[in-house]
């Protein structure tokens, strides 16, 4: 059973506007979370990361929101780009640190 | 980067065969990963490590070994190739010492069973 979960596969946004991406845990003992963004043919890469004991982290266009009561947490983009464009993953790791759980991703594509 | 190679980049192989990924680390991360990619699934965890001969199941771990002999090396064993085991398959390192952190990933092999 997936225990994080992208809800949308894919988002279409005009360059400079805003891109919100969103996922949703169901495990509780969730308490680290981290955002990547892959491009075609290559690994992913991290972006940006939470720990459970903030609610919002910032760096540079990238800021990511945790709502722990609802299990929800997501990525704000601002100003997008197109260079933005491409699959962006939640993930999370329980308090053990040794293991991420990924969602299924969702395709971001930033229009010029 | 984090220096990750994955080997090789791409495979074709038939089913029944076995076949072995090779993933090789330069940072002296303790633990090692292997997961799979694929449409609508997203990353899944097949086998972990963290340290050397130590490793654990992941999600999807069926059908699957993987062994570790160095701290550099993780390789994953496909003992007899499904058509259902055609994939992307990830290498992943952490460097996790008790505080979260993120985890780096290799550039990926594309294996086909045919």
């Amino acid at each position: 059973d997936q225990q994080v979960k992208q809800n949308s596969p894919s988002l279409s946004v005009q360059e400079g506007r805003i891109s919100i991406l969103n996922c949703d845990y169901t495990n509780s003992m969730f308490d680290y979370f981290l955002w990547y963004k892959k491009y075609p043919a290559e690994g992913p890469t991290f972006l940006i990361s939470i720990s459970s004991i903030k609610d919002k982290n910032e760096d540079g266009r990238f800021t990511v929101f945790l709502n722990k009561s609802a299990k929800h947490l997501s990525l704000h983009i601002v100003p997008s780009q197109p260079g933005d464009s491409a699959v962006y993953f939640c993930a999370a790791s329980p308090n053990t640190g040794n293991q991420f759980y990924f969602g299924t991703g969702t395709s971001l594509t930033v229009i010029p | 980067d984090a220096g990750i190679t994955q080997s090789p980049r791409h495979k074709v192989t038939e089913t029944g065969t076995p076949v072995t990924l090779r993933c090789h680390q330069t940072e002296n991360h303790r633990y090692m990963y292997w997961y799979r990619q694929d449409p609508g699934h997203g990353l899944r965890l097949i086998h972990y490590s963290y340290g050397v001969k130590d490793t654990d199941k992941g999600e999807v771990s069926d059908g699957y070994s993987v062994s570790r002999s160095k701290t550099e090396d993780f390789l994953l064993t496909l003992e007899s190739a499904t058509s259902s085991q055609t994939s992307v398959y990830f290498c992943a390192i952490s460097d996790f010492r008790g505080m979260a952190t993120e985890a780096f990933f290799g550039q990926g092999t594309r294996l086909t069973v045919v």
